[in-house]
């Protein structure tokens, strides 16, 4: 069975860095398919973030171009988000799933709630 | 990027019941679309992509139809565990967009 699972800190100051992390268990990250970040924020709008790719390749949400890193541990089976200069926007659930066929996201972890906040 | 406009925002039913959400893109997305069900503390779930496919698992009083701008997901003869949070989401093109999201309720 395939398991996402969500890991980081639950707050985050202004203007630092956010870092989470995704530990995948049941399916090995560079077999297939591309791993992503999506995220929730208060009142339930949601966002995708980016991926990284079973080959390494990312791909970015053009509105966290310039704040966002996806890259992985293939020794671990894991990949990490970085998110820079967070600001209390950036409060919200942070989710890692994958992306099945079609480009629809097949398997999700249950997420992690990030504040920012002084 | 695709605007999806989701509708209505809550509702309530009764078990037994049958109900509708809507689903609205921005400009063509082709059959593209996915539904999702979130309910606390629960991975979220794939219901439907393509439009109208069911994912593997899914019961089949969950059915999707639409294609272009407009979708819609029919949940049939509602269960207790249906309830929840619901939401569209566009995978034709990136940024892949999602809706504002439904909250189902019990009536």
């Amino acid at each position: 069975e395939i398991q996402l699972q969500e890991s980081g800190p639950g707050l985050v100051k202004p203007s630092q860095s956010l870092s989470l992390t995704c530990s995948v268990t049941g399916y090995i990250i560079t077999s297939g398919y591309d791993w992503s970040w999506i995220r929730k924020f208060p009142g339930n709008k949601m966002e995708w973030m980016g991926y990284i790719s079973n080959s390494g390749s990312t791909n970015y949400n053009p509105s966290l171009k310039i704040r966002i890193s996806i890259t992985r541990d293939t020794s671990k089976n894991q990949f990490f988000l970085q998110l820079n200069s967070v600001t209390t926007e950036d409060t919200a659930t942070y989710y890692c799933a994958r992306i099945g066929y079609g480009y629809n996201f097949d398997y999700w972890g249950l997420g992690v709630m990030v504040t920012v906040s002084s | 990027d695709v605007q999806m406009t989701q509708s209505p925002y809550n509702l309530a039913a009764s078990p037994g019941e049958s109900v509708s959400i809507n689903c609205k893109a921005s400009k063509s997305i082709s059959k593209y679309l996915a539904w999702y069900q979130q309910k606390p503390g629960k991975a979220n779930k794939l219901l439907i992509y393509d439009g109208s496919t069911l994912q593997s698992g899914i019961p089949s009083r969950f059915s999707g139809s639409g294609s272009g701008t407009d979708f819609t997901l029919t949940i049939r003869s509602l269960e207790p565990e249906d309830f929840g949070l619901y939401y569209c989401q566009q995978h034709n093109e990136y940024p892949f967009t999602f809706g504002s999201g439904t909250k189902l309720e019990i009536k």
